[in-house]
């Protein structure tokens, strides 16, 4: 596709229950990167990919947050045991690399609320 | 640890209003300097990366400047379409990642 796309757009789940958020990156890009952004907060980092690596997870909030990447491509982002805290804006992102200072192209997020 | 800090929080303006919109930074190394232009309900786009002090960007009514501490987003005669949410993140020499600032939000009336 022509830019980043993301799955579902919305999502509204229970206390306790797990949700697979996924992340289809722009073609070519070998850099993807999951972001987190609450209400009134700026973007917090959660973890990238270089092709299935992830060489830094240091971001996720807690053990109950996974990723993975399969194929170089397609992202899925796993909450486990969903809490209200986790409620929030996950954006996902792509780039044709991690280090030349190339830009982050940005999808248009996943709403997840958890009531 | 990379610290991005952008102010004002928020700013109004009138149609015709230029203003400037500040970032101040603090990053060991700086890779890139990133703006961007977020709307509700949308992912960040992408603006304008800049490398180095002294290099400034434009596009249309937006021109961002660099120095070794901070940027600015000059916004030259705004009009409506211009309200949006503009973010400033940064990238350091030895990071894969952006850092982002928490926003100002600027609001054009007509």
């Amino acid at each position: 596709g022509a830019g980043v796309s993301q799955s579902p757009s919305n999502k509204v789940t229970e206390k306790g229950k797990d949700v697979e958020l996924r992340c289809d990156p722009i073609s070519g890009h070998t850099a993807l990167y999951w972001y987190r952004q609450s209400l009134g907060q700026g973007l917090e980092f959660l973890i990238y990919f270089q092709g299935n690596s992830a060489p830094d997870k240091s971001g996720l909030p807690s053990d109950r947050f996974s990723a993975e990447r399969t194929g170089g491509s397609v992202s899925t982002l796993t909450i486990q045991r969903t809490q209200q805290e986790d409620s929030a804006v996950y954006l996902c992102a792509s780039s044709l690399d991690t280090g030349g200072g190339s830009p982050l192209h940005f999808g248009n997020g996943t709403r997840l609320t958890v009531t | 640890e990379d610290q991005v800090t952008q102010s004002p929080e928020a700013l109004r303006l009138q149609e015709g209003e230029s203003s400037s919109l500040n970032c101040s930074y603090t990053v060991s190394g700086l890779r890139g300097l990133f703006w961007y232009r977020q709307d509700p309900g949308k992912g960040p786009e992408f603006l304008f990366t800049l490398y180095s002090a002294g290099e400034e960007k434009e596009k249309e009514r937006l021109k961002a400047t660099l120095t070794k501490k901070e940027s600015f987003l000059h916004i030259t005669a705004p009009k409506p379409e211009d309200s949006a949410t503009y973010l400033c993140a940064v990238q350091a020499i030895s990071d894969y990642k952006l850092s982002f600032g928490a926003g100002t939000t600027v609001t054009v009336r007509a």
